[in-house]
């Protein structure tokens, strides 16, 4: 079985200001970890993915995560928060079958 | 556009209504997922259609009725729905199962078809 938590469902930072969305996670398997953005009235597009080999992942929008295997951890990060950066978040295992956390809310203050 | 289109963006239909949401991806993938987004709910997984076959169904309501004509097309029949089936009906589509392909890309969404029941 697998599952998936993201602590905080609502975050704010100001612009300029260090992004950090926590993700962990359980599974039976070897995980593959993937993250998620859905801006407003939109669907989920892929931000980035673990697979496997370096466990620093870089994606879209200068966002990266890193894979601690000792943590069951995944948290998303970015330098630089931006304005458009305000969205959903969502972090996805795949073990057996995907499974998406609840999300986490960003908003970006000026 | 990521791929996956949706079709209609919004519709508002009656409890006595019938109507049918239409999911279409040209990516070449063989696997299509319906999902349900309410609001402070997790995303819902209600179907999963496998090279047309449906694999699964987690206990959806039959006033929900799933339809996969061809990997290509994935259709939402809906009937006599509730107020509390108001939300927002992602489609997504993958490639699943495939020889020599390893590791999951994820799934590519639609941008959804949000529901209002009245």
């Amino acid at each position: 079985a697998q599952s998936v938590t993201q602590l905080g469902s609502h975050v704010s930072v100001s612009e300029g200001a260090l992004v950090l969305l926590r993700c962990n996670y359980s599974s039976s398997v070897p995980p593959y970890l993937f993250w998620y953005v859905q801006y407003p009235n939109q669907g989920l597009q892929l931000l980035l993915k673990y697979t496997t080999g370096a466990t620093l992942v870089k994606g879209i929008n200068g966002f990266e995560a890193e894979f601690k295997k000792s943590e069951t951890s995944f948290h998303l990060t970015k330098p630089s928060a931006h304005m458009s950066d305000a969205a959903e978040y969502f972090c996805a295992v795949y073990g057996q079958n995907f499974v998406f956390g609840p999300g986490t809310r960003l908003s970006v203050l000026p | 556009e990521t791929g996956v289109t949706q079709t209609p963006r919004h519709l508002v239909m009656g409890m006595t209504n019938k109507k049918s949401l239409k999911c279409e991806q040209h990516l070449g993938h063989n696997a299509m997922y319906w999902y349900k987004q309410s609001a402070k709910k997790p995303l819902e997984l209600m179907f999963v259609y496998n090279f047309k076959e449906q694999t699964e169904n987690n206990s959806v309501p039959s006033r929900f009725s799933p339809e996969c004509p061809n990997s290509s097309h994935l259709f939402l029949h809906l009937h006599t729905l509730q107020p509390e089936d108001s939300a927002l009906y992602l489609c997504a589509s993958s490639l699943q199962g495939v020889q020599n392909k390893k590791y999951p890309d994820g799934y590519t969404f639609g941008s959804g078809t949000r529901l209002t029941v009245v």
